[in-house]
């Protein structure tokens, strides 16, 4: 299987801020990475795909870079909605896996 | 809109079998797509259960492979999760999902909201 390694596995920030949150993989998986958002009581959303293809829908406060086994999450600009946790998952090779998880909190 | 949602008891029995069910609206589940089932321990990550086709084609993880049998009903535009001899350790917030990845390498792009499952006498 595949491993996925994300840091930090939380962070607090403030409104505005910039953040950037980090996803490994064990071995490289070209472009074949999602992120995904996390809130209590609510569906899973997909936010990034194929690493940088930003989800109709999605903010352009969000966006995916990285290739091969190193891949980021960045937030420009931290909104209220934004506090969540977010999880990568790789998409190279079943069993598809996924990071963690970072949760964003409140600071 | 495609939406989807969980159903089924929320407490089973240690050794009985876990059976939960997708509901599937605004898009046919004999469509190209797959259609996963995704677990989330208290306090842990995501753990993907495996992925099933209306062609009966079906992706599983090995870790629960020899214990998961996945159904799809195109009538009733639903699928389905069986899940035996169960212990604590199944106990998770269940998820199911459309799987695009496996016809068109993109993500698991929507979720139902997850239904608790604890296993527990």
């Amino acid at each position: 299987d595949i491993q996925m390694t994300q840091s930090p596995s939380s962070l607090s920030a403030s409104v505005g801020d910039r953040i950037t949150i980090t996803c490994r993989a064990s071995q490289s998986i070209g472009t074949d990475l999602n992120w995904y958002q996390q809130t209590p009581g609510k569906a899973p959303k997909v936010l990034i795909s194929a690493a940088s293809s930003l989800q109709s829908g999605v903010p352009s406060r969000f966006s995916g870079s990285g290739s091969g086994t190193d891949f980021t999450l960045t937030i420009s600009s931290l909104q209220p909605e934004d506090f969540a946790t977010y999880c990568c998952q790789q998409s190279y090779s079943t069993p598809w896996t996924f990071g963690q998880g970072t949760k964003v909190e409140i600071k | 809109q495609v939406q989807l949602q969980e159903s089924g008891p929320g407490l089973v029995n240690p050794s009985e079998t876990l059976s939960l069910t997708c509901s599937v609206t605004g898009y046919s589940v004999s469509s190209d797509y797959y259609w996963a089932w995704i677990r989330q321990p208290p306090g842990k990550g995501l753990e993907w259960i495996g992925s099933v086709h209306h062609s009966g084609k079906t992706y599983y993880n090995p870790s629960l492979k020899s214990r998961i049998t996945f159904s799809l009903d195109t009538s009733n535009n639903q699928f389905s999760l069986n899940l035996i001899s169960v212990t604590a350790a199944d106990s998770a917030l269940y998820y199911c999902a459309r799987d695009t990845t496996l016809a068109y390498k993109g993500p698991l792009d929507s979720w139902g909201q997850g239904t608790l499952v604890t296993v527990s006498s």
